[in-house]
């Protein structure tokens, strides 16, 4: 079966903290990406990913293929990063599963 | 460049209606998915259409269905709705099929069903 799980649900931090959101999938993917979900519903794509790591500002995202997992890292966490994000693959069906998101809140 | 359009953002149905949904994609993506979002589901794939072909679907009854316009608007309709379909209606667009290039999210249609 084709899942993605995503770890913590929940995170709270203090402002300046690295921060570290893990996704691990089930079988073989095509793509991964991370995404930005802000109060509102509105969504916004940080990453695709499909090896080894990007980075854009203080985000960066690794992914393992062998080991099925690919992390969210920010650096030096600020108030505005609070949203939820969201880890989505793309199987081999072509369609995209998401995970179910970590709640992150980044306290001043 | 403008990004991808919703509408509306907002809409109130009773159950039994039937209701269309619009998503217009940023110019020159020829990809558009919908996704719906429920507070119990999470986010689910609805399907995905390119060069007005339905190219994949997810694991939602036939009362849910769309169609692309050869400019690549899209809309979804979904017929005798249910409480159980009010959620947060989302479309993406994207150069290519699957989102190999990357996608970007409309603001949502926030489904009620009364």
């Amino acid at each position: 079966k084709n899942e993605v799980e995503q770890s913590p649900q929940n995170l709270t931090a203090q402002e300046g903290e690295f921060i570290t959101i893990n996704c691990s999938y089930s079988v073989g993917i095509s793509a991964l990406h991370w995404l930005q979900q802000h109060p509102g519903g509105g969504i916004v794509s940080l990453f695709m990913l499909s090896s080894g790591k990007k980075k854009h500002g203080r985000l960066i995202a690794t992914i393992n293929i062998q080991e099925k997992h690919s992390s969210l890292h920010i650096t030096a966490s600020h108030p505005r990063d609070s949203a939820v994000y969201i880890c989505a693959v793309i199987f081999g069906n072509e369609k995209l599963t998401f995970g179910t998101g970590t709640r992150l809140t980044i306290i001043p | 460049k403008a990004g991808v359009t919703q509408t509306p953002r907002y809409l109130i149905k009773t159950r039994g209606q039937q209701v269309t949904l619009s998503c217009s994609p940023i110019s020159g993506h020829r990809s558009v998915s919908w996704y719906q979002q429920t507070p119990g589901q999470g986010l689910q794939f609805l399907f995905e259409y390119f060069s007005e072909t339905q190219r994949n679907k997810g694991n939602f009854p036939g009362r849910f269905s769309g169609r692309q316009f050869s400019n690549s608007r899209s809309e979804m309709n979904v017929s005798t709705l249910e409480l159980g379909d009010s959620a947060l209606y989302l479309c993406a667009s994207s150069l290519v099929l699957s989102g190999m290039e990357g996608y970007t999210f409309g603001s949502g249609t926030r489904l009620t069903v009364v």
